[in-house]
């Protein structure tokens, strides 16, 4: 059972460029998420998704875009990466509401934007 | 707004019993309590949750006092593979997205 895999574990972007991180869940779950950890700190939630066809904005959603076309798949978009993005990515998915509903995380994505 | 507070760092020693108290004076009736582990580079992993008295499970038990507005997560004899940072985090269970992740605790087991 994979869980949640994310890719890449490492990239490293120039001031400008664009890329997406993936992250995939083999659990049918309907919530996913994406934070960002930065040293230190606790999680803040960029985006997050509570089914295919449905976003919405967390706490630090800005330079940050997010579609969920599928259940299994929620990739993180950077449009134009800055250095105040370089910090460790993680997602997450859940089955929505009730008790015993705990976050499931991936490995997380090390981005640095020089 | 952060609704739980922790110590920031704690240390132990192998074998030892730790216990870690948050505090959340603003939990409101919904609101769930869980903890999660995290270990350097990985992603953080859920220990225990509970909403009232007592909740054990094979790894922790959680303490949950009438007022709920602490509790304490408590590890049985630990050893140095229980290094991590401890988040203590409390919300609606219908509504997890909306958990606010404070900076956590860093425990630190000793030989």
């Amino acid at each position: 059972n994979a869980g949640v895999t994310q890719t890449p574990k490492f990239q490293v972007l120039k001031t400008g460029q664009s890329m997406t991180l993936q992250c995939a869940q083999d659990m049918n779950h309907e919530y996913m998420s994406w934070y960002r950890q930065d040293p230190g700190m606790g999680l803040r939630l960029i985006h997050y998704s509570v089914g295919a066809g449905i976003t919405d904005q967390g706490e630090v959603p800005n330079g940050y875009n997010v579609s969920r076309s599928t259940t299994e798949d929620f990739p993180l978009r950077l449009l134009s990466a800055a250095p105040s993005q370089t910090s460790v990515y993680f997602c997450a998915s859940s089955y929505l509401g009730g008790q015993n509903s705990p976050l499931h995380f991936g490995n997380g994505t090390r981005l640095t934007v020089t | 707004l952060a609704k739980t507070t922790q110590p920031i760092s704690m240390d132990s020693y192998e074998g030892q019993e730790v216990n870690i108290t948050c505090s959340h004076n603003n939990i409101a009736t919904n609101d769930y309590i869980t903890w999660y582990q995290q270990f350097p580079s990985q992603g953080p992993r859920f220990i225990i949750q509970g909403y009232k008295t007592k909740v054990t499970n094979e790894v922790a038990s959680l303490f949950i006092p009438a007022d709920r507005k602490s509790s304490t997560l408590s590890l049985p004899r630990v050893s140095l593979s229980d290094t991590a940072v401890y988040y203590c985090l409390v919300g609606d269970m219908d509504s997890n997205y909306q958990l606010i992740w404070g900076a956590g605790t860093k425990l630190i087991i000793k030989p």
